[in-house]
């Protein structure tokens, strides 16, 4: 596809459950970037990945939150047993290398009950 | 975490009318960029400035970057329907990736 697509669109999970949302970056994009945009706020830096090295993840809430890309393609945002504060959109966005133009995807909207 | 102070937070306009909002922080970036969101959408970047004092337009936006690198304005001339939705202003740091966004400003055109 041309854009960054995101899946689930929609997760609901029970609080203590654990969910694994899954980034497809625009192909060729060295650069994968995640974010957490919660209920009427802008999107806040979670973690960034060039091709499969983690080089930053600085805005991972907690320890609870994993993140992976081991191929330097497809990524996934894992959250362990996951609490209502974790409800939020999550924004995977991708570009072609470090500082050029981020490219969003529609995000995966997760609500903890 | 930190978050840019953009203004007003919200806008009901009419068809037509011009529009304007602005975003300012306590510290400097070396990159302005403004980003359109519709509903159950990501971001989608409108414009990107890079240096001081810098006005640039795209279509009827207009955005310029403040010359003293802490703030930045976006204007929508004769806005139209499709113009709804939330704008969101970004900060990016010289050699650095990351964004830091504004709060949004949620725009509402009356016909």
């Amino acid at each position: 596809g041309a854009g960054v697509s995101q899946s689930p669109r929609y997760k609901v999970a029970k609080r203590g459950q654990d969910v694994a949302l899954r980034c497809d970056p625009i192909s060729g994009h060295v650069s994968l970037f995640w974010y957490q945009q919660a209920l009427g706020q802008g999107p806040e830096f979670l973690t960034y990945f060039q091709n499969e090295a983690q080089l930053d993840k600085s805005g991972l809430p907690s320890d609870r939150f994993f993140a992976e890309r081991p191929e330097g393609s497809v990524s996934t945002l894992k959250i362990q047993r996951t609490q209502q504060e974790d409800s939020a959109v999550y924004l995977c966005a991708s570009s072609l290398v470090e500082r050029s133009t981020q490219y969003f995807g529609p995000g995966t909207r997760l609500t903890v009950l | 975490g930190q978050q840019l102070n953009q203004s007003p937070q919200s806008m009901f306009i009419q068809e037509g009318e011009d529009v304007s909002m602005n975003c300012t922080s306590s510290s400097i970036f070396n990159t302005w960029l403004w980003y359109k969101q519709d509903p159950g959408e990501g971001p989608v970047l409108l414009i990107a400035l890079y240096k001081a004092g810098e006005l640039t337009s795209n279509g009827r936006l207009t955005a310029q970057f403040g010359i003293t690198r802490k703030d930045s304005f976006l204007n929508i001339s004769a806005s139209i329907p499709s113009d709804v939705g939330i704008y969101f202003c970004a900060g990016q740091r010289a050699g650095s990736y990351q964004l830091t966004f504004g709060k949004g400003t949620k725009l509402s055109v009356i016909p």
